[in-house]
Formats: C-alpha cells, sequence, structure tokens
C-alpha cells in the first residue's frame, strides 16, 4: 500500500513569510496528525483531525499556523508569517482511526517537510 | 503534565555489543507503549508496541522491550546489534487519546 505522502520534502523562506505544507494520508485512514519536531527534540502534535473535524489542536500556535482537511483525506498546514523558531521538520502521520482497538492506533509517518526560515 | 523520558541522547556501541536504550514516562493511567525508529534519510516507521497482556513484546529486527508497570519503564533491548541498527530510536506513550514522544536517543554502531 502506497504510503503517507508529503510535498515538498525541503523549504527555505525568510521570516515573515508565509509556507504552506501538503499531506496526503495512507487511503481509509480516518485520523491525520501534524507533528513539530525541532532539532533535537522528539515529535510534538500541532494538530489531529479525525475524517475533516478537529480532535486536538491545543498545541497548534493559532496566532500564525492553521490547517485544515476540507474532505476527510488531503490536509494542508500553513504558516503565516513565519518566525525563525518555525524552523523544524513537519511531520504529517496517519491511522486508520485514534481510539477504539488498539491495532488500529498505530501511526503511519510521511518522510516529513524540513523548513529553514532565515 | 505527561511526559517521556529517554536517558541518553546519544548511544555509540561497536557491532555485536547488546543495546539497552531506557524510556520512563509519568502517566498514571493506562497506556499504550511504542518504540519508533528513524533511519538515515527515511521516515520514522514503528519497532515495536505494547497495548497489553504480555510485558515483553518482540519487535523487528531482533528488538524487545519490556514494560514494567511498577517502574514506569519500556526499555528497548537487543541481544547484538549491528552497523545496520544505526538511527535514531524514540519511545512514545499513549496517555489518553495524544501520543506523547521521549527526546529520541541517537544510536550509532561502529563497524
Amino acid at each position: 500500500e502506497a504510503g503517507v505522502a508529503q510535498s515538498p520534502r525541503y523549504k527555505i523562506i525568510e521570516k515573515r513569510q508565509s509556507v504552506a505544507f501538503w499531506c496526503n494520508p495512507i487511503s481509509g485512514h480516518a485520523t491525520l496528525y501534524w507533528y513539530q519536531q525541532i532539532l533535537g527534540q522528539g515529535p510534538k502534535l500541532l494538530i489531529q483531525f479525525q475524517n475533516n473535524g478537529v480532535v486536538d489542536d491545543s498545541q497548534l500556535p493559532k496566532d500564525r499556523f492553521s490547517a485544515e482537511r476540507l474532505k476527510g483525506v488531503d490536509s494542508t498546514l500553513k504558516i503565516q508569517p513565519a518566525k525563525l523558531e518555525d524552523s523544524a521538520v513537519y511531520l504529517c502521520a496517519s491511522s486508520l482511526d485514534w481510539q477504539g482497538p488498539s491495532t488500529i492506533y498505530e501511526q503511519y509517518f510521511g518522510p516529513g517537510t524540513r523548513l529553514t526560515v532565515t | 503534565a505527561q511526559s517521556v523520558s529517554q536517558h541518553n541522547h546519544h548511544v555509540i556501541l561497536s557491532e555485536a555489543a547488546s543495546l539497552e536504550l531506557g524510556c520512563n514516562y509519568s502517566y498514571g493511567g493506562t497506556v499504550n507503549l511504542f518504540w519508533y525508529v528513524q533511519y538515515p534519510g527515511q521516515h520514522l516507521q514503528l519497532l515495536l508496541k505494547y497495548f497489553s497482556g504480555d510485558p515483553l513484546v518482540k519487535g523487528i529486527k531482533g528488538f524487545e522491550a519490556e514494560f514494567i508497570k511498577s517502574k514506569f519503564s519500556f526499555n528497548l533491548r537487543k541481544p547484538s546489534v549491528q552497523w545496520s541498527d544505526t538511527a535514531e530510536y524514540f519511545c512514545a506513550v499513549n496517555a489518553g487519546y495524544q501520543l506523547i514522544w521521549g527526546a529520541g536517543t541517537k544510536l550509532i554502531i561502529k563497524p
């Protein structure tokens, strides 16, 4: 089966510019996650979607970050305006579901987008 | 707040050495536990997981982990490492509905 797709793989922008990332989850996966991984740290959940509804966005800096998953499949994450501290790898992951039988909770990750803000 | 602690940020071993990477978490409820691995240039992938039952779980590539509830630990082990095990290893704990991640351990295996 095809994995989680993300684009672009790399992006370099100047501070105060805007940027958007795209994610296509594994077919049939209801739950989609966006993580931010800063160098030397583990992934931090930014937002979790169940189909096209938001389950958790408590750690999303809503003054500059936004995300949507309009048709319950693809998702985009946007940063506007970007700050230096936004330099990180942005990971997208998907799972069959986020609750219920344990075997459907496993998350599958895409290759990530490495963002450098100068 | 829930947290996951991985004891070592960097580990360097020679081939055939035994490996144990520590992982401790702080959460008093029922947990699901995971180890993920990221090989150089590749994306994160699941190494093994614990949901219930036998606290000693076996994963891919000869890895295993033991859940010790009384110690809030889920340490990763491998009896004999190979050069190809060079990677970054992350412990993650499903506390409630959110997955909480450790900071990762970079493992370098010297040939």
